[in-house]
């Protein structure tokens, strides 16, 4: 079956453009969630969904970072005004609704700001 | 809070070998589960093995196994007859209560990165 998807995969921005990064997730996993991975280091959690409820957003770094997922399925996480500090690999993961060990990840998108 | 730490930045393992990853934690969690993910050049985190904090045995997949060690904090990855296509990063990753908002996220050690030669 298909594993999460994650666009685009690659993204230039310039310093100050806003972008969008789109995540879908496995077909009926209730949960998802979106990480970020600096170079070299290890990935640091964003922000969680339940269905459609943003119920942690802790980790998002600042307010020009802003996530959604409207209908429950496809998220889509926004950053505003972007930083040279923003670059980095974005990463979506879900996990199936019986709470299972696994969260399964998605490919990145790879964020480069110039 | 949560803290997982790997020390290894980097290993050689010869093919047909076996290597250790070394993975500490700290929580306050009664209760929670320690991961092991595989990251190849490509980028996708590839789930390896998971082990929950009261579970009797130590967790085992196919060629890798984790020796897990309560009292002291930690989860060790064993990868056993290694073959080229294991070089990659491996991050050691940890998720606290098993239930809540807060309890579902992952926090992830700093990675080790394994290269095996032929």
């Amino acid at each position: 079956g298909a594993g999460v998807s994650q666009s685009p995969r690659y993204k230039v921005a310039k310093r100050g453009q806003d972008v969008a990064l789109r995540c879908d997730p496995i077909s009926g996993h209730v949960s998802l969630f979106w990480y970020q991975q600096a170079l070299g280091q290890g990935p640091e959690f964003l922000t969680y969904f339940q269905n459609e409820a943003q119920l942690d957003k802790s980790g998002l770094p600042s307010d020009r970072f802003f996530a959604e997922r409207p209908e429950g399925s496809v998220s889509t996480l926004k950053i505003q005004r972007t930083q040279q500090e923003d670059s980095a690999v974005y990463l979506c993961a879900s996990s199936p609704p019986e709470g299972g060990k696994t969260q399964y990840f998605g490919p990145g998108t790879r964020l480069l700001v110039l | 809070a949560q803290k997982i730490t790997q020390t290894q930045p980097g290993m050689f393992v010869q093919e047909k070998e076996a290597v250790t990853l070394d993975c500490t934690y700290d929580t306050s969690d009664p209760s929670y589960g320690l991961f092991w993910y595989k990251q190849p050049s490509s980028g996708e985190m590839i789930f390896l093995i998971y082990q929950g904090s009261y579970d009797q045995q130590n967790a085992t997949e196919g060629r890798y196994s984790l020796n897990f060690q309560k009292a002291r904090k930690s989860a060790n990855l064993v990868i056993s007859a290694s073959q080229l296509g294991d070089s990659a990063m491996y991050f050691c990753a940890m998720r606290g209560t098993l239930s809540g908002a807060a309890g579902n996220k992952l926090t992830f050690g700093g990675g080790t990165r394994v290269l095996v030669k032929p």
